[in-house]
């Protein structure tokens, strides 16, 4: 089966730098998504990586091995309106996407 | 640009009652799709339509069915509702011309099937 595995929840502060992982076994890939989404809200996209690598965008970089199976997302300069959910997703051979069930971030002051 | 827009915003409905979900779209998009999500679980696909007149089963079809008569709108309609439908609904859509087709999703509609 498909599979995208991500920590249930971390903690972080204010100011700091966190990375976020996932891991994915999927039928194929063509592609991992990278979207925030805070509580009551609707998800937004945040970064799409199909090469490995490190993509920079401000303050949060996405990485990509296909080879292990294996993305992180790093959030730097940590503000308290970072505190969200963060969802992995990957776009099978079927180029539909499967969600991991995504990983709260909460920052403390 | 309002981007994509559902309603209503949530809803409680009795159990084998039907309801129309709706979605609808200002960006032209030719794919859209349905998404439940429910706590602790990534959000699954419903149904799909990869354009208008087409539409798709996805992961957790049963229950539910769909239309796509025009590009913009994209109805989901639960013909007999069954608490188990209890769930928070996305409406999404995406651009082939956009890196890894990229989906937006609505606001949401939060609904309860008592």
């Amino acid at each position: 089966g498909q599979n995208i595995d991500q920590p249930t929840e971390m903690t972080a502060t204010e100011g700091a730098i966190v990375q976020i992982n996932c891991t994915y076994q999927t039928s194929g890939f063509n592609g991992l998504f990278w979207y925030q989404q805070h509580a009551g809200e609707a998800p937004t996209f945040l970064s799409y990586n199909v090469l490995d690598g490190l993509e920079e965008k401000g303050r949060f970089s996405s990485f990509l091995s296909r080879s292990k199976g294996y993305s992180y997302l790093l959030l730097k300069e940590l503000q308290m309106k970072d505190s969200a959910s963060y969802l992995c997703a990957v776009l099978d051979s079927n180029y539909q996407l499967i969600w991991g069930a995504g990983t709260k971030l909460i920052i403390k002051p | 640009t309002a981007g994509i827009t559902q309603a209503p915003t949530s809803q409680i409905l009795a159990a084998g009652r039907s309801m129309t979900l709706r979605c609808t779209q200002d960006m032209r998009h030719n794919a859209m799709y349905w998404y439940r999500q429910d706590l602790g679980l990534g959000l699954r696909l419903i149904h799909y339509s990869n354009t208008a007149g087409t539409t798709g089963k996805g992961e957790v079809p049963d229950g539910y069915s769909v239309s796509r008569a025009n590009t913009d709108d994209f109805p989901l309609t639960l013909a007999s509702a069954v608490p188990s439908q209890t769930s928070v609904y996305f409406c999404a859509s995406s651009d082939s011309a956009d890196p890894g087709g990229t989906q937006y999703f609505g606001p949401g509609t939060r609904l309860t099937v008592l």
